[in-house]
Formats: C-alpha cells, structure tokens, sequence
C-alpha cells in the first residue's frame, strides 16, 4: 500500500516550457486535490476533483489544467511554464462523500514535487 | 479574513519536555474539522491529529494531543516528551463541512518551526 505516490520529485523547466506531474493513489479514494507551497506559506489548493472524469478549480487554477481520466490518477499540467509557478507541488486524496459534509474528511498527502521554472 | 493562524513563526524546546503549538480558526460554519500535519525537512506532509466541531473529547494521538477550546476558536497542538525527530514545521488546518458544495479545500495556516534541542 503506497498511499499517495507523485512523479517526478524534481523537475527544471524554462520559462514557455510544458510538463505534467501525475499522482497516483492506491487507497480507492473518490476526492483528489493539487496544492502548491510556497516558501513562509501554508499550501494553497489548484484544482481538485470529486470523482474520475471531474474536475474543479480551486484558490489558485490560473496557468494549471487537469485531467482525471481514471479514479486513482490525478494529473496536472503546466502548458506554459512561468518563473511564478517555481514551487514545491502536493497531491492528496481523501474519502470525501458524507465525511466532507461533516469536515471529517482528512487528506492523505504525496512526497512532494519540486519544480524550478527558470 | 485569514482562516487559520498561527502566531509562532518558530519555537525551540529541550529534548523530552512539552511543547504547545497555538491555532486559532475562523468560521461560521457549525460543523468543520481540524487538522494538524507535520512537515519535516525532507519535505513530505505527514497527518497527526483531526479533531471534529462536534467532538466532546480532546483528540490524541500517542504523544499529541489537542487541545481544543471552541468557544475561543482554538486547537492547540500539544506534543509531549519531544524528541530529536519532532523537529519539523507543523501546520494547522481546517476543513468547513455543512451543506456548502464549493469549499472543499483544506485552510492552512503559515506553519511553526519547532526545534528540538538535544
């Protein structure tokens, strides 16, 4: 049981440049999210889905699109990367359904991504 | 308005004795979680505690616990006996439940560093 996997750990881009970072998670989970953290900050949310096929925008979607083609897969694309999305990028997963309704859900969160856009 | 915050950027303590981390929260909603993770320098978030608006009982965890104070909005982490391995940043979160579709993202505050000292 691997929980929340992400890959690559570490990635340098150039500015103008595209890349994806897939999450994957073995624990049949119906909700998934993408954070970034930046340094001195908690993490803030990008997008998220509720369930394989949607997707939802979060507090930060501007320059991010993603895709969850498949329950345990959550992808994040950068089309044009930009210095300002140099940061540290989380995955996490959760159970969701009536544990969100009472805030119970706790999310389960991946190593981490580094990424540099240079 | 800041959801969560935490007032301590850093914090030493000796080896084997307590230390408290303060919380404090925002919300109108009656029914939410809180969370706190603990994020060490290899970077990964590591779930520690939850505890649920409507738990008559303070939350623990082996030697966390939570000391969770409603009417004053607070959730104070407490980690007792520290050790040369609790030296991480730890963040508090919450999660706001109720009949709301769109909020699904966990509020983090901006973390405190604690240091254990030998």
């Amino acid at each position: 049981n691997a929980g929340v996997t992400q890959t690559p750990k570490f990635r340098v881009l150039k500015t103008g440049q595209s890349m994806t970072l897939l999450c994957a998670q073995d624990m049949n989970h119906e909700y998934m999210y993408w954070y970034r953290q930046d340094p001195g900050m908690g993490l803030r949310l990008i997008h998220y889905s509720v369930g394989e096929g949607t997707t939802a925008k979060g507090e930060v979607p501007d320059g991010y699109n993603v895709s969850r083609l498949k329950k345990q897969n959550f992808l994040l694309g950068l089309e044009s990367a930009a210095p300002s999305q140099t940061s540290v990028y989380f995955c996490a997963s959760s159970y969701g359904g009536t544990r969100r309704l009472n805030g119970t859900d706790t999310q389960y969160f991946g190593p981490g991504t580094r990424l540099t856009v240079l | 308005a800041q959801k969560i915050t935490q007032t301590q950027p850093g914090m030493f303590v000796q080896e084997k004795e307590a230390v408290t981390l303060d919380c404090t929260y925002d919300t109108s909603d009656p029914s939410y979680g809180l969370f706190w993770y603990k994020q060490p320098s290899s970077g990964e978030m590591i779930f520690l505690i939850y505890q649920g608006s409507y738990d008559q009982q303070n939350a623990t965890e082996g030697r966390y616990s939570l000391n969770f104070q409603k009417a004053r909005k607070s959730a104070n982490l407490v980690i007792s006996a520290s050790q040369l391995g609790d030296s991480a940043m730890y963040f508090c979160a919450m999660r706001e439940g109720g009949s709301r579709s769109n909020d699904y993202k966990l509020s983090f505050g901006a973390g405190t560093t604690v240091t254990v000292r030998a």
